[in-house]
């Protein structure tokens, strides 16, 4: 489970507020991925990068932000115009990509108040 | 569009009797199978994949299946135990060059002392 560390892990936000999560890996992957998962639903890829500089947008890209400037690191901003923003966040990383084995974060439980 | 349906949702089993997880895809392209297991208030984890070279795959209690021709594969645990109680996601990639994974919308296994 070490290598990817996420924070904080409970983020309580106003209505109307961005907010950015952190994520953060030592493990020397390429590749980093941010989750939204719902109760009850699966995971649902939000945005990912596979290279420094360049990232993609997933499934559910709306309303979310991303960055990718250093290797290690990949913050998720949730901005003010997603609509249901209260959700559980995971990021994970892989070593090149999506058919390596994905290692997650603890997750971060945003609530928007 | 790219999807990956997972059934059942919920699955409640006797300890010692077997659990079977079914997943079907879409994206003939695909090439790689993985199942995470996510206990409660943790992470997912891989606990076994398969690649589309092979049609079966084994660790110990778990299997995994593939299907190619009616695109599907799924999860077998033999021999269940309390520690198996989880919630299991499948998962395949999607997307041009299939550069994202696409997650099932779980399944949450209970097994029975």
């Amino acid at each position: 489970d070490g290598g990817i560390t996420q924070s904080p892990k409970y983020l309580f936000r106003k209505e109307g507020q961005n907010v950015t999560l952190s994520c953060e890996q030592n493990l020397n992957h390429d590749a980093m991925y941010w989750y939204r998962q719902d109760p009850g639903q699966g995971l649902r890829l939000i945005y990912y990068s596979q290279i420094v500089n360049d990232f993609q947008k997933g499934d559910i890209a709306e309303g979310y932000s991303v960055s990718r400037e250093k290797k290690e690191s990949f913050p998720l901003t949730v901005t003010s115009a997603q609509k249901n923003p209260t959700a559980f966040y995971l990021c994970a990383s892989s070593i090149v990509g999506p058919t390596d084995t994905q290692y997650f974060g603890p997750g971060t439980r945003l609530t928007v108040l | 569009g790219e999807n990956v349906e997972q059934h059942p949702s919920t699955l409640s089993v006797q300890e010692g009797d077997s659990a079977v997880i079914k997943c079907t895809y879409s994206d003939s392209a695909s090439n790689y199978f993985p199942w995470y297991k996510q206990e409660l208030g943790k992470r997912p984890q891989l606990i076994i994949d398969i690649r589309s070279n092979v049609g079966e795959k084994k660790d110990q209690r778990i299997a995994v299946t593939l299907n190619k021709t009616a695109k599907h594969f799924s999860l077998h645990i033999t021999e269940t135990q309390p520690e198996d109680s989880a919630v299991y996601f499948c998962a395949a990639p999607t997307g041009a060059a299939g550069n994202k994974l696409t997650f099932g919308g779980g399944t949450r296994v209970l097994v029975k002392p």
